[in-house]
């Protein structure tokens, strides 16, 4: 079974407003952290967000805020005030466990295009 | 500057013809572990290594090796590639750690390693 589903293959989004990015998971352990990492054309990953399973507020870092709904098991990423250069693929991917087995499960992506 | 350095970052080869695609970390990180990435996919973990000399499979190992010898490198070796193995390659690399405690512990990868096997 996909433990990470990211159901929207593309997206588009007019410069200035926001988006969300889907991202549903699916675990047993009560312990688990959510990430969200950007690629872009040139093909790093950068790290831009997490949530721990035990967290009570949602997790914000700047422009991008994790939309955690524990019950629902689901993980959207939203952009506001989206820039030409969030153009990018976006993962959203999971660990389970504390973390001293870092494996992450990642979903098979969203490219997002931002148009002026 | 903290980083992840792999090496090349492009290659082309033929079939059967072994190669070796370098990571190197200079965080003093105890964990390392390779990435492959494909369209629709997403990445899936080939290898992994929690310490020196400590290594084990990931969810996709046939066809690759890896060794651990120091512990800032930590080399994928293809011995004998196939076109399957075209794919995009990424090392990875954190802190290894204990207890109970959920931390975010976040994974620092390289550039990335773009692989063709003709």
């Amino acid at each position: 079974a996909q433990k990470i589903t990211q159901t929207q293959p593309g997206m588009f989004v007019q410069e200035k407003e926001a988006v969300t990015l889907d991202c549903t998971y699916d675990t047993s352990d009560p312990s688990y952290g959510l990430f969200w990492y950007k690629q872009p054309s040139s093909g790093e990953m950068i790290f831009l967000i997490y949530q721990g399973s035990y967290d009570q507020q949602n997790a914000t870092e700047g422009r991008y805020s994790l939309n955690f709904q524990k019950a629902r098991k689901s993980a959207n990423l939203v952009i506001s005030a989206s820039q030409l250069g969030d153009s990018a693929m976006y993962f959203c991917a999971m660990r389970e466990g504390t973390g001293g087995y870092n494996k992450l499960i990642f979903g098979a992506g969203t490219r997002l295009a931002v148009h002026p | 500057e903290a980083q992840v350095t792999q090496n090349p970052r492009y290659l082309i080869t033929v079939t059967g013809k072994k190669l070796t695609v370098t990571c190197s970390q200079n965080m003093n990180h105890e964990y390392m572990s390779w990435y492959r990435q494909d369209p629709g996919l997403g990445l899936r973990q080939i290898y992994y290594s929690m310490n020196v000399e400590v290594t084990d499979k990931g969810d996709v190992p046939e066809g690759y090796k890896v060794s651990r010898k120091e512990k800032r490198n930590f080399p994928l070796i293809l011995e004998s590639p196939s076109p399957n193995q075209t794919s995009l390659y990424f090392c990875a690399s954190s802190v290894r750690t204990g207890g109970n405690v959920l931390v975010a512990n976040v994974l620092t990868f390289g550039a990335g390693s773009r692989l063709t096997v003709l």
